[in-house]
């Protein structure tokens, strides 16, 4: 059974870091493509970053040289190194297994974890 | 980047009815069009894929559709864990992008 717990959220003042981690049982995160995806209190959903197999990584415009994307092979973990939080970074953010070749959607998703820039 | 645009954004609607929602997208995006159920206080759930496939486990009553630059999500008859909020989203271009979403509410 495929499981991905996100962690690392809370509340941080506007200008700050914090690190979102998303640990994985059931696949292995290097193997597979990964991404994160967002979704401010109320709002709709927004994708925010993938990294491939290969190591490529994208972001959408809105986070990028802010947010970080990255893996850890020996703890089967996927980060988010955010940083510069402003308000409308306020949100839960997922970890999702994301599927390629062909296409790119989101299968498997995490519970959430909420970050909240004030 | 691609605008998804998703109508209508509330849907009320009774059990057994047959219910549709509508993605248009601002440019071609092939079949590139995936649909997701979410639940209050939960994660996005999987439905469809590539504008029509069905994701394993998910009803049969559950179906997508594609003409041109509009796509369809459709219930064939509504049951009561049906209730919820579906979004769509294109994987054509980066951005990847989702509509703003539909809730389907009880009539």
């Amino acid at each position: 059974e495929v499981q991905l717990v996100e962690s690392g959220g809370g509340l941080i003042q506007p200008g700050g870091s914090l690190r979102l981690s998303c640990a994985a049982s059931g696949i292995t995160v290097s193997n597979n493509y990964m991404s994160w995806v967002r979704q401010a209190p109320g709002k709709g959903l927004e994708w925010v970053s993938v990294i491939y197999t290969g190591g490529d990584i994208y972001y959408v415009d809105s986070v990028k040289g802010r947010f970080t994307i990255s893996r850890d092979h020996s703890k089967n973990t996927l980060y988010l190194q955010m940083s510069s939080l402003r308000a409308d970074d306020t949100a839960v953010y997922y970890c999702a297994r994301t599927i390629g070749v062909p296409g790119y959607y989101f299968d498997y998703w995490g519970q959430g974890t909420l970050v909240t820039v004030s | 980047d691609i605008q998804v645009t998703q109508s209508p954004s509330t849907l009320s609607a009774s059990v057994g009815d047959r219910v549709t929602i509508t993605c248009r997208a601002s440019q071609s995006i092939s079949n590139w069009l995936a649909w997701y159920q979410q639940k209050p206080g939960k994660a996005p759930k999987l439905l469809i894929y590539k504008a029509s496939s069905l994701e394993s486990g998910v009803p049969s009553r559950f179906s997508g559709s594609r003409s041109g630059t509009e796509f369809t999500l459709s219930i064939s008859s509504l049951q009561p864990d049906d209730f919820a909020t579906y979004y769509c989203q294109q994987y054509n271009n980066y951005p990847w992008t989702f509509g703003q979403g539909t809730k389907v509410e009880i009539k």
